[in-house]
């Protein structure tokens, strides 16, 4: 059975930095890419980025390049979403989830992680 | 980046009413387009891929059409567990592979 796991919520300040996870089970993991996909308290999804963990190989939408960085330790089959300096803006649930193959929609889901940045 | 409309973007429905859902690219996309529904606290759940694939396990009474700039999502006969928000995205071009704007059906 295909699962991703995400990590816990989190709560941070602002200018602090902070990693999420995502643990990939069930499947090749690096054979398929991984995205993460971001959700503002009551908004909808945002396409952010994605990740090939076979060659970290990462493709970055240009509204979240150079905010974030997506990374992948393939010899643990988990994927990471990071920043360097959170805002408060940077509040919100974060998703990964799984590149079908030869199709590029989202056949797999995390469970989401929130992330809550406040002073 | 490909722009996605969804209309209407929320409506009020009774169990067993036939539902359609509107999506729209803002250039051509072939069929690359994939229909999620989220329900309140969940992840996304995928529905329907290549604009009218079925994915396993996602009852029959969800459907999808359409090809080139136009979609619709129906679902057939809505039960109570369909009263979701509902998201096509496209995946032709990227970055990004963008989400349409969300269509919410509520229980009237």
């Amino acid at each position: 059975e295909v699962q991703l796991v995400q990590s816990g919520a989190e709560v941070k300040k602002p200018g602090e930095s902070l990693k999420i996870s995502c643990k990939g089970s069930g499947y090749s993991f690096t054979s398929y890419w991984i995205g993460w996909v971001r959700q503002m308290p009551g908004k909808g999804l945002e396409w952010m980025g994605i990740i090939y963990p076979g060659d970290s190989d990462t493709r970055y939408s240009p509204s979240f390049q150079g905010q974030v960085t997506i990374s992948a330790d393939k010899s643990i089959s988990t994927a990471y979403l990071q920043w360097s300096s959170l805002k408060a803006s940077d509040t919100a649930m974060y998703y990964c989830a799984r590149l079908g193959t030869p199709e590029n929609y989202f056949d797999y889901w995390g469970q989401g992680t929130l992330v809550t940045v406040s002073s | 980046a490909i722009r996605m409309t969804q209309s209407p973007s929320s409506f009020s429905a009774s169990t067993g009413d036939r539902v359609t859902i509107t999506c729209r690219a803002s250039q051509g996309i072939s069929s690359y387009l994939a229909w999620y529904q989220q329900k309140p606290g969940k992840a996304p759940k995928l529905l329907i891929y290549a604009a009218s694939t079925l994915q396993s396990g996602v009852p029959s009474r969800f459907s999808g059409s359409g090809s080139g700039t136009d979609f619709t999502l129906t679902i057939s006969c809505l039960q109570s567990e369909d009263f979701a928000t509902y998201y096509c995205q496209q995946y032709y071009s990227y970055p990004p592979f963008t989400f349409g704007p969300g269509t919410k059906v509520d229980i009237k």
